[in-house]
């Protein structure tokens, strides 16, 4: 099984400014196959990144992926109060799936 | 519109079993891989289990395997978990989503497992 590391576990930021959020694996990702989710309170989470850098549909551009490997990164160019959440690295190269355990990022 | 709708959640006693099902709805069902995700109460995000569009392919996180069961009936759009001798880490928010070579795509809402 692949383990996903993330950190920081939490990050506070003011509006405007530049959210990077990494995600490490012990093994190298089959592909690239890693994604990245969105989870807001009280909401199921949401596709944000696939393929470790393509957007998924209707997603900001202000959300960028990149990395290859076991070292992957999500940034968000200009934080909004919206983007409020935890955000999940996944990867999807193998037969069994698995999660990282998370960044809550908070506004300042 | 896309949908999934998850249904069966209930207060289980440790050792008992429980069926949960998820019906799909605004997309054709039989052409994707299907996911169970949990989510403990405060906690992050444990993908459980996935099912092939033709039932072919089935995997398990460690934490289920050989307790758990996933299928799916496609002339049901439907997907299914049997979860056997729950324990009390199995006390969850469990989520019904849509996955193949592009991440997870399309998720329900939930339905929670209360293991006590």
């Amino acid at each position: 099984e692949i383990v996903l590391t993330q950190s920081p576990g939490t990050l506070s930021l003011s509006p405007g400014e530049r959210a990077t959020l990494s995600c490490r694996a012990s093994q190298s990702v089959s592909s690239n196959f890693l994604a990245w989710y969105q989870q807001k309170p009280g909401q199921a989470p949401r596709l944000l990144i696939h393929d470790a850098s393509l957007r998924a549909t209707g997603i900001p551009d202000r959300f960028s992926g990149s990395g290859s490997g076991t070292d992957f990164t999500l940034t968000i160019s200009r934080l909004e109060p919206e983007d409020l959440a935890v955000y999940y690295c996944q990867q999807y190269g193998s037969s069994v799936w698995t999660f990282g355990q998370g960044t809550k990022v908070e506004i300042k | 519109e896309m949908q999934l709708v998850e249904s069966g959640g209930a207060v289980v006693q440790p050792g008992g079993s429980l069926r949960l099902s998820c019906t799909a709805s605004g997309f054709t069902f039989d052409d994707y891989t299907m996911h169970w995700v949990r989510q403990a109460p405060g906690k992050g995000l444990e993908w459980v289990s996935l099912i092939s569009w033709d039932s072919a392919g089935t995997y398990y996180a460690d934490s289920v395997k050989g307790r758990f069961t996933i299928s799916r009936d496609n002339s049901k759009n439907s997907l299914y978990l049997q979860m056997n001798n729950v324990r009390t880490e199995d006390t969850a928010l469990y989520y019904c989503t849509r996955g193949d070579y592009f991440g997870l795509d399309v998720w329900g809402q939930g339905t929670t497992v209360t293991v006590s």
